[in-house]
């Protein structure tokens, strides 16, 4: 099937720093793809749809200015966490949405586990 | 708002056990189930869907039955294998939802010999 990376796969920084984390869909082309955050022993609670050459879209009560995504091409998302604090820290978790035959499955990333110092 | 329930883990089983992972959910409208597996270090991959009322999904040996008078998707499988050793999660989505999946919280399965 087809394969979404994400980079980094764990990242530590310092409380105010900004951190970036990258979903690529590596053999498809994605025009729209989903940014999850994860806190242990819960659900993949959705953050925001990636648009490609449009503003993303975001859930209720999930700051804008707070995770910066850009979906620069037709294979790339990149989620910016800025000034993050320790209340950040969680797994992050992309995915894409291949069509085939009118069929569509979701592809998703091995995910991004943040902790804020 | 829609959401999905699963049962609580880890759940332990020796091999060629029967597995059972109950999912009920709540939603408008007629969503669309699936079962959603990661093991360990990996992404999450999709297992199975039913995409109506009495549809059966099924893939490596695992099935599940979308029972719309009970709203529950729940996974089976006969005879389970250390290789299944994973995290299950549920979902939902909803036809003009934009494909988006609201996740129950995950069930892990740890199979041992």
């Amino acid at each position: 099937g087809a394969v979404v990376s994400q980079h980094p796969s764990r990242v530590i920084c310092k409380s105010g720093t900004s951190v970036k984390i990258e979903c690529r869909s590596l053999d498809f082309q994605a025009t729209t793809m989903f940014w999850y955050r994860q806190f242990p022993k819960q659900s993949l609670m959705l953050m925001a749809t990636s648009n490609e050459g449009s503003k993303a879209t975001y859930e209720q009560g999930v700051e804008k200015d707070k995770f910066l995504i850009n979906h620069a091409s037709l294979t790339l998302s990149t989620l910016t966490v800025t000034s993050a604090h320790p209340e950040d820290s969680s797994f992050y978790i992309c995915s894409a949405p291949q069509a085939y035959f009118s069929q569509e499955t979701q592809y998703f990333g091995p995910g991004t586990r943040l902790l804020v110092l | 708002g829609d959401s999905v329930t699963q049962m609580e883990g880890p759940v332990t089983l020796s091999e060629e056990a029967f597995l059972t992972i109950n999912c009920t959910y709540t939603a408008t409208g007629y969503p669309s189930l699936f079962w959603y597996v990661q093991y360990p270090g990996e992404g999450l991959q999709l297992l199975l869907k039913a995409t109506k009322a009495d549809d059966k999904g099924s893939n490596k040996g695992f099935e599940a039955t979308y029972r719309k008078e009970t709203t529950s998707f729940h996974l089976e499988k006969g005879s389970v294998q250390v290789s299944d050793s994973a995290v299950y999660f549920c979902a939902l989505s909803k036809v003009g939802g934009g494909n988006k999946l609201t996740f129950g919280t995950g069930t892990q399965l740890k199979v041992e010999l």
